[in-house]
């Protein structure tokens, strides 16, 4: 089945520090990938996607780059805030019949000043 | 102008109630889906519905009963509730065109069951 892997957390950066968040992807086929974010008290909001290799899925100075060869999509941020502090979802989905957007276990961000 | 609204955001219970949590989606997407998120922020889907028909139903207990009356509402209805039924439940919604692939959240009901 598919299934999505995250780095374990919890992380904790100071501000402007660089952030790299590893995830990567078992699946049959390819799918759409997706970085989610969850603020606290908070929904999930979709932060970037991609939807075939090489793509590259950028918003808010967060990047992620769809890599087929080593199934990742491995998110980054050159300089983080305090206000990234978040917790954030790796995701995978198929544009089936039977779409289902399958999770990462998610990875709680904290940014100290 | 919310996408995705559930009711109610809190909803604490004794053990053994019946509850509901409500879903409603403005987006006039086809595909609905309810996931529950556990104390450690595990993200698990539970249903999805695609044009009112059940198209996924992961191994949960049958006390667990979604309703959708139309394309725009699925709603959760549980009964018998149990301490592990606690955690945080989002609805969701998604277009079924090829191509669009986004799944939109709602805000999460916190159910507390004591």
């Amino acid at each position: 089945g598919n299934s999505v892997t995250q780095m374990e957390g919890p992380v904790t950066l100071s501000e402007e520090a660089f952030l790299t968040i590893n995830c990567t992807y078992t699946a049959t086929g390819y799918p759409s990938l997706f970085w989610y974010v969850q603020y606290p008290g908070e929904g999930l909001q979709l932060l970037l996607k991609a939807t075939k290799a090489d793509d590259k899925g950028s918003n808010k100075g967060f990047e992620a780059t769809y890599r087929k060869e080593t199934t990742s999509f491995h998110l980054e941020k050159g300089s983080v805030q305090v206000s990234d502090s978040a917790v954030y979802f790796c995701a995978l989905i198929f544009s089936g019949s039977a779409r289902q957007l399958t999770f990462g276990s998610g990875t709680q961000l904290t940014v100290l000043p | 102008d919310t996408a995705v609204s559930q009711t109610p955001k809190y909803l604490v219970t004794q053990m053994g109630n019946d509850k509901s949590i409500k879903c409603e989606q403005n987006l006039g997407h086809d595909t609905m889906y309810w996931y529950k998120q556990d104390s450690k922020k595990f993200l698990k889907i539970m249903f999805s519905y695609n044009n009112k028909e059940l198209i996924i139903n992961e191994t949960v207990p049958n006390r667990f009963s979604p309703k959708s009356p139309d394309k725009a509402h699925l709603n959760l209805h549980i009964n018998s509730l149990e301490l592990g039924d606690s955690a945080v439940y989002f609805c969701a919604s998604s277009p079924h065109r090829r191509g669009e692939t986004e799944a939109f959240f709602g805000q999460g009901t916190r159910l507390t069951v004591v």
